[in-house]
């Protein structure tokens, strides 16, 4: 079965560099996902990974992926206090093409 | 553009009463549709998705059941709530052209009493 790994906290200085992290089980996953969820809401797509690549940069946003790992990191540059909010990293699931979630990182920007 | 919508925003109903929460999507045609459930400080739980009218996959065995009685319309429903199915009910749909990505509508957030 699948199962998605996440620490639960991280704090950080506005400015800073975040980098979240997430561990895997399921090999065959094709995409690999990062979502952000602020106080209230639902959540926005970020940014995801197909699973042949090492990387992947968007703006402030760099992805690695391990695949012999199973390691996924999210990496935000020069974060900012509007990047507070939990952070899931998901995995498809290639049979149902849904999602297994991890079950978030909090990330707290101090000013 | 695509766009999800998920109504009502909030709910708050007594134990053993019925739910029904709707979700639609404009935009597109024929996606897989999905419904899950957020427990609170909690990741999400797949419950139930579709890929066509009428087709359900039920993920959990619970209280819950799922409809789709049209192409971009989600109904996820139960006949008598219990207290464990407070919760964000998050609705997603993904197109399939574009498997990579599924979008999330801005979800329900239910609590029972």
């Amino acid at each position: 079965g699948e199962d998605v790994e996440q620490s639960l906290f991280l704090s950080v200085r506005e400015g800073d560099s975040s980098v979240i992290n997430c561990t895997y089980t399921d090999s065959s996953s094709t995409y690999l996902y990062w979502y952000k969820q602020e106080p209230g809401a639902g959540l926005q797509l970020l940014t995801y990974i197909f699973s042949n690549m090492d990387m992947k940069q968007d703006q402030r946003l760099t992805v690695l992926l391990n695949k012999k790992d199973k390691h996924l990191s999210l990496r935000i540059a020069d974060t900012q206090t509007g990047d507070s909010a939990i952070y899931f990293c998901a995995e498809e699931d290639t049979g149902r093409r849904a999602l297994t979630f991890g079950s978030g990182t909090r990330l707290q920007v101090q000013p | 553009s695509q766009t999800i919508h998920q109504w009502p925003a909030t709910l708050v109903q007594p134990v053993g009463s019925p739910l029904s929460l709707e979700c639609t999507v404009e935009g597109t045609s024929n996606p897989n549709l999905y419904w899950y459930r957020q427990a609170a400080g909690r990741g999400l739980q797949l419950l139930f998705y579709s890929v066509g009218i009428g087709q359900i996959s039920s993920e959990v065995p619970q209280n819950l059941s799922a409809s789709r009685p049209q192409d971009r319309q989600f109904i996820l429903s139960s006949k008598k709530l219990l207290l464990s199915d407070s919760g964000f009910y998050l609705c997603a749909w993904r197109d399939r052209r574009r498997q990579e990505t599924q979008y999330f509508g801005p979800g329900t957030r239910l609590l029972v009493l």
